[in-house]
């Protein structure tokens, strides 16, 4: 168990709604991280933020957003969502936002399905 | 940019040992990383190697040469449980974590 909580585990919805993934990050962490993994992609990083404010962005569509709350739990939105969005969404933490040296602590994921 | 190359899949025997390699291409270099992740689990960090030379830590190691852009990660005394996922991953100026696409180690009695 790595500490950081993602909620819900799965999610199947229908194209074109609107969905919000939940994580929480270890006790201290400062920063968490937003990723997708689907078969045919790997692991792309979506989006950083450390301690509220946004400090890295990679490759998100703009359907998606993301904001970490004053308790640094942070929500990835996704909306009018398409088939292509079905992936499994992983959320981590670090203690700080330093990109060289830190490790990242994964949650168990959100299996997002898109039918 | 950034970007890394591991084979797709590697099969090796109970007790033996196995080497997954990785090469990398970047324009700022942070230091190469590996991730363990089992079928249907999360990622999980197993090394982080900043300069040249061998990391040992229990059953694995990780190797790093930079002058030749090149790591491998080494499991040693391999156990059925070990059959996972491993990705090397680049620590970056602009994204924190860009991955290799993953090796899948199958380990068989």
């Amino acid at each position: 168990d790595s500490g950081v909580t993602q909620t819900p585990k799965h999610l199947i919805t229908a194209t074109g709604q609107r969905v919000t993934l939940r994580c929480s990050p270890r006790s201290g962490d400062l920063s968490v991280y937003w990723y997708q993994q689907s078969l045919d992609q790997g692991l792309q990083f979506l989006i950083q933020y450390y301690n509220g404010e946004e400090r890295a962005k990679g490759n998100i569509l703009e359907r998606f957003s993301a904001q970490q709350f004053p308790d640094l739990h942070s929500e990835l939105n996704l909306s009018s969502l398409e088939l292509g969005d079905s992936a499994l969404y992983f959320c981590a933490s670090s203690v700080a936002g330093s990109q060289s040296t830190d490790t990242q602590y994964f949650g168990p994921g959100t299996r997002l399905t898109v039918l | 940019g950034q970007s890394l190359e591991q084979p797709s899949e590697v099969t090796a025997v109970e007790g033996a040992i196995v080497q997954i390699n990785c090469t990398y291409q970047t324009s700022g270099f942070y230091g190469l990383s590996w991730y363990q992740q089992h079928d249907g689990g999360a990622p999980t960090f197993l090394s982080y190697n900043a300069l040249d030379g061998l990391e040992e830590t229990g059953r694995f190691s990780s190797f790093l040469s930079r002058s030749d852009s090149y790591g491998y990660l080494l499991l040693q005394e391999l156990q059925m449980k070990d059959s996972a996922s491993y990705f090397c991953a680049l620590p970056t100026g602009n994204t924190p974590l860009v991955f290799g696409k993953g090796t899948r180690l199958s380990v068989i009695a």
